[in-house]
């Protein structure tokens, strides 16, 4: 069965220092990734998706098919990035996706 | 059009009643999904409509749900004999058609069944 797996449910940091959140699938075909951010007081909405290879505040994530892995990097983590922050992915010809369970990133100041 | 709305925003009720959720979604998006989240959990997808129809259901919508979008507009979930373990947050979002497009997520129903 396909799966997200999200191994940390928090992940605490100071302010300026590199963030890393690790998402795994499992998946014999080629997925579609998302990460999803959910901040305090404020609805659920997407941050990056993989066939956009964007940056978005300063976020990237690489698709890596050899680990099957789709990891969310910052190098200087900002208060405001607290947050939930989800992983999900979209198999090939469906449009449902399925959400990893979140990480918690809390920056400190 | 501020988004998707949902109503309630939160819902108590006793174990046994019916209760029934709506969603609103972006005006120009013709596929609507609602989904469930219990603490420490990613969203759960339940259902999703292309239009007014209703293309695909998860296991995890037993035969108490039920789902309408009956115009292609708005839609509403339906819990009847709810259980305690129906207690989440029940989420709609919205897109447009077409592959990977971004959902467009409302605030939630928060439901606690006592």
């Amino acid at each position: 069965a396909q799966r997200v797996t999200q191994p940390e449910k928090l992940l605490s940091v100071f302010k300026g220092a590199p963030v890393e959140l690790k998402c795994n699938y499992s998946y014999s075909g080629s997925p579609e990734l998302f990460w999803y951010v959910q901040y305090s007081r404020q609805r659920l909405q997407l941050l990056l998706r993989h066939i956009s290879r964007e940056s978005i505040k300063g976020f990237t994530a690489d698709l890596n098919k050899g680990e099957t892995s789709f990891h969310l990097k910052k190098p200087f983590a900002q208060e405001e990035d607290s947050a939930m922050y989800y992983c999900a992915f979209v198999s090939g010809g469906s449009y449902i996706p399925t959400f990893g369970r979140g990480t918690s990133l809390i920056v400190h100041p | 059009d501020t988004g998707v709305s949902q109503d309630p925003r939160h819902k108590i009720t006793k174990r046994g009643q019916n209760v029934t959720f709506r969603c609103d979604p972006i005006s120009e998006h013709n596929r609507l999904y609602w989904y469930r989240q219990t603490l420490g959990q990613g969203p759960e997808f339940l259902t999703y409509f292309q239009n007014e129809a209703q293309l695909e259901k998860s296991r995890l919508l037993s035969d108490r749900f039920s789902a309408e979008r009956p115009k292609g507009s708005f839609s509403t979930l339906e819990i009847q004999r709810t259980e305690q373990g129906d207690s989440a947050m029940y989420l709609c979002a919205s897109s447009l058609s077409g592959p990977y497009n971004e959902q467009f997520f409302g605030p939630g129903t928060r439901l606690t069944v006592l």
